[in-house]
């Protein structure tokens, strides 16, 4: 089955520094890689998502890249603010496998401090 | 705005005692997916519906199940929770298998 790791398990940052998380999976087949975002007390948000054909995405101050080759991915936050911190998942799936569910990293807290 | 309600938000149950979940969708979603997340671990996959075809994940305990009357609802139930069943319940929807899931809030269960 698959398998992602992710890196860091805490990171901490100063308001307006940029964070960097970053993901690898083991299945080549994997095509589809979410982030989501979980707040104390709430379920996870998607806050960004690529497929495999790409190989950035960008939203604001949130971005992906995806290196299929190397089968990693990262997100990258610029100019952090303390609405950030918060728990950050990555994911990956196989869109072309009839049975096929989000597999997810374990999680990075992300703490910004004013 | 369209989302994913799960009700309630925090439930006390005693040992042994069955307890009912409950998640509703307005997004009109055909796929439920319910989650379990125990402090400090990603949401682990308990079992989805695909319309009302079931699928349950492999290892998942004989004593979780689920229902989902209608495309709108879709029920968690635990018959006999032990200690080890607490945790935050998730409930999830996607447009298909390959699209974005959207989470609910969740369900923190406590066990006395």
């Amino acid at each position: 089955g698959e398998n992602v790791e992710q890196h860091p398990s805490t990171l901490s940052v100063q308001e307006g520094d940029s964070a960097v998380i970053k993901c690898t999976y083991s299945d080549s087949a994997s095509n589809y890689f979410p982030w989501y975002k979980q707040e104390l007390g709430k379920g996870p948000q998607l806050i960004i998502d690529i497929r495999s054909n790409v190989g950035e995405k960008k939203d604001q101050r949130i971005a992906v890249t995806l290196n299929k080759t190397a089968k990693h991915f990262s997100l990258h936050i610029t100019e952090t603010q303390p609405e950030d911190s918060a728990v950050y998942f990555c994911a990956v799936f196989d869109m072309n496998s009839g049975y096929s569910t989000l597999t997810f990293g374990k999680g990075t807290m992300l703490l910004v401090s004013p | 705005d369209a989302m994913v309600i799960q009700n309630p938000r925090y439930q006390v149950t005693q040992f042994g005692k069955p307890v009912t979940l409950s998640c509703s969708q307005t997004l009109n979603h055909n796929v439920m997916y319910w989650y379990q997340q125990k402090s400090s671990q990603a949401p682990k996959l308990l079992f989805h519906y695909y319309d009302k075809d079931f699928n349950n994940e492999a290892d998942t305990p004989d004593n979780f199940q689920s229902r989902r009357p209608n495309t709108s609802f879709c029920f968690l139930d635990i018959r006999s929770p032990g200690l080890g069943d607490a945790a935050m319940y998730l409930c999830a929807t996607s447009r298909d298998r390959v699209q974005p899931q959207h989470f609910g809030d969740g369900t923190r269960l406590s066990i006395l």
